[in-house]
């Protein structure tokens, strides 16, 4: 049992480039988000999946796109990377959207040159 | 917009001294109130969580206050040990049903 497994864990980009950053979960959760961690702001919600088919715009969306592929998969792309995208990524689920725990992968740190 | 509010930024103690992280929040419809411990490199973890029909909740040497006229809850560690150093994040929801927003952080280091 795995729980929450996002790769890469590390990537380098230059400006401009374009990138997905991978997340699966094998808790049968129904709900998966993304956020972003930067130093002194907490964590901000860039996007998430309420349930398998729907996806919403959190907090900070912008120059981001989700996909939802099934229960299990949720990915993040990046299709023009900037210097302010460089942050660590956690990817995340839950059982459903508005309850109770969320589980959070072991991160992926971008940079962006 | 609604936000939460974390205090202190940093915070230091001897090991075996209590500490208390303290947090506000501006959306009077928020109802769940989590607490998340991130030690440095890890993912964050849950420690313990409240909602709003109760005022307080203990797990060990970990407890959480909850004051809803006045917006704000409380972290409480007793007893603190040096594996307690680590990064402690309070969260509230948007409205009864949204999503969570986190405060900011309190950097938390217990000096054996």
């Amino acid at each position: 049992n795995a729980g929450v497994t996002q790769t890469p864990k590390f990537q380098v980009l230059k400006t401009g480039q374009s990138m997905t950053l991978q997340c699966a979960q094998d808790m049968n959760h129904n709900s998966m988000y993304w956020y972003r961690q930067d130093p002194g702001m907490g964590l901000r919600l860039i996007y998430y999946s309420a349930s398998e088919g729907t996806t919403d715009k959190g907090e900070v969306p912008n120059g981001y796109n989700v996909s939802r592929l099934n229960k299990r998969e949720f990915s993040l792309r990046l299709e023009s990377a900037a210097p302010s995208q460089t942050s660590v990524y956690f990817c995340a689920s839950s059982v459903n959207w508005d309850t109770g725990e969320l589980f959070f992968g072991e991160g992926s740190r971008l940079t962006v040159l | 917009g609604e936000n939460v509010e974390q205090h202190p930024s940093t915070l230091s103690v001897q090991e075996g001294d209590s500490a208390v992280i303290k947090c506000t929040y501006s959306d009077s419809a928020s109802n769940y109130f989590p607490w998340y411990k991130q030690e440095l490199g890890k993912r964050p973890q849950l420690i313990i969580d409240i909602r709003s029909n109760v005022g307080e909740k203990k797990d060990q040497r970990i407890a959480v206050t909850l004051n809803k006229t006045a917006k704000h809850f409380s972290l409480h560690i007793t007893e603190t040990q040096p594996e307690d150093s680590a990064v402690y994040f309070c969260a509230a929801t948007r409205g009864s049903q949204g999503n969570l927003i986190f405060g900011k952080g309190t950097k938390l280091s217990v000096k054996p």
